[in-house]
């Protein structure tokens, strides 16, 4: 069965840092990937997926993610953090099944302080 | 705007009533989906719908109900059976026939048991 896993509950960083918020998948065949972001009492918004391609995925609002398929990590990265991306992020995979349903992580809470 | 709209934001249910959560889609997409979110465990596939008149059971189906009688709308009841029903619902869409495209999300009813 497909799955992915947040290994950390909580990340905090200092605004200005690098932040990475990590995933990893296991899955049969060819992986797709994405990653979402939640705000408090309001949707999921998307940021960026992996397909094929290109190892290094670039997304909205600066996110970027690495994918490797040895560790079979999917981690979103930030050069540089703002307050403003304080919130919870989940990683996603691809249901191989007919119907295409997106399996979740747990989710992990980013913290950026001022 | 295309998007999808879930309605209403916030909803009470006393015990024993069934309540129905409004999810509307604006987008012509083929799939929906319904998911529950507790805190700490991510979210939770319920239902979910490839085409009209069709849907299947996610992981956490009991005490739920759907249907799917037009192409844009995808209602989720939760009945009296569901005995724990306090929780954040999120309604979900895609193009259902691309296996690599994101889902977009609703912007969530949370419902609360009095």
């Amino acid at each position: 069965a497909q799955s992915v896993a947040q290994p950390e509950d909580q990340v905090k960083v200092a605004e200005g840092n690098p932040l990475t918020v990590k995933c990893t998948y296991s899955v049969s065949g060819n992986p797709y990937l994405f990653w979402y972001v939640q705000y408090p009492n309001r949707g999921l918004q998307f940021l960026l997926k992996y397909i094929t391609g290109d190892n290094l995925v670039k997304g909205s609002y600066g996110f970027e993610a690495e994918f490797n398929k040895s560790q079979t990590s999917f981690h979103l990265k930030k050069p540089s953090a703002l307050v403003s991306d304080s919130a919870l992020y989940f990683c996603a995979v691809r249901d191989g099944g007919g119907y295409n349903k997106l399996i979740f992580g747990a989710g992990t809470r980013l913290a950026v302080h001022p | 705007d295309g998007g999808i709209t879930q309605s209403p934001k916030y909803l009470f249910r006393k015990e024993g009533q069934n309540v129905t959560l409004s999810c509307e889609q604006n987008l012509n997409h083929d799939a929906m989906y319904w998911y529950r979110q507790d805190p700490g465990q991510g979210l939770r596939l319920i239902y979910y719908s490839q085409i009209v008149n069709d849907f299947q059971k996610g992981d956490i189906a009991e005490g739920y109900s759907v249907s799917r009688e037009k192409k844009e709308s995808f209602p989720l009841t939760v009945t009296s059976a569901q005995k724990n029903p306090t929780a954040f619902y999120l309604c979900a869409s895609r193009p259902g026939q691309y296996q690599n495209t994101e889902a977009f999300f609703g912007q969530g009813t949370r419902l609360t048991v009095v």
